[in-house]
């Protein structure tokens, strides 16, 4: 069964870049089989697709925010990455890292951290 | 952006049956957009219930199925209960880079 859990800083301050991480277990993260992806939700609100990686490297964004967005991939730790540049109040949300054997789709999920956005 | 709709409440009574769509705003939703279903409860990460229309995870209960309906997706509640109220959310893939989108969510209550 594969488990995913997201780490990284709670509490980021404007301007700077957001990092998280995602252990995956139960499965390795260099497998055909899935694409690894992130969505946030802001408190009260709803979800947000952030983005996806396959092993290979081929990543899929939001438009909305490509321009700030980086996913990675790490296969010697089986995690992958998310990095958000320049972010501001506006990123605070809870961010859930996912499987899913599309690049757009989820089949398993995270149970999400909240990062927050504050000086 | 494509915006995608979804009605922000509905109630259904114990063991009625109720259905809630999914609506692009670049016009009738297809196979090709693979719409998923998600159940989210409060506190909780969402769970996927359905992939690709209308296929079912193994945790999926029978009682929730998934369609294309009126040029817009559909996930159909058949015999409610009440540990089926929930926020549900759709999501529908877009190609040409345009990536995916979440609706905004359909308050289910069951009374």
């Amino acid at each position: 069964q594969l488990q995913l859990q997201e780490s990284g800083p709670g509490l980021v301050k404007p301007s700077e870049t957001l990092s998280l991480t995602c252990t995956v277990s139960g499965g390795s993260i260099s497998s055909s089989s899935y694409y690894w992806g992130w969505i946030r939700q802001p408190p009260g609100k709803g979800l947000e697709w952030i983005g996806s990686i396959y092993y290979s490297g081929s990543t899929y964004y939001n438009p909305s925010l490509k321009s700030r967005v980086t996913i990675s991939v790490d296969t010697s730790k089986n995690q992958f990455s998310l990095k958000l540049s320049s972010v501001t109040a506006a990123d605070t949300a809870v961010y859930y890292c996912a499987a899913s054997p599309v690049p757009i789709g989820v089949w398993n999920w995270g149970q999400g951290t909240l990062v927050t956005v504050s000086s | 952006q494509a915006v995608v709709t979804q009605e922000p409440s509905l109630t259904v009574s114990p063991g009625g049956t109720v259905t809630l769509t999914c609506g692009s705003s670049t016009g009738a939703v297809t196979s090709g957009h693979y719409p998923y279903w998600f159940q989210q409860k409060p506190g909780q990460a969402p769970r996927t219930l359905i992939y690709d229309t209308s296929n079912k995870h193994s945790w999926t209960p029978a009682r929730f199925s998934g369609s294309l309906l009126g040029g817009k997706a559909a996930l159909t509640l058949s015999g409610a209960q009440p540990e089926d109220e929930a926020e549900y959310y759709c999501l529908l893939s877009y190609s040409g880079a345009r990536g995916g989108v979440f609706g905004g969510g359909t308050k289910l209550t069951v009374l």
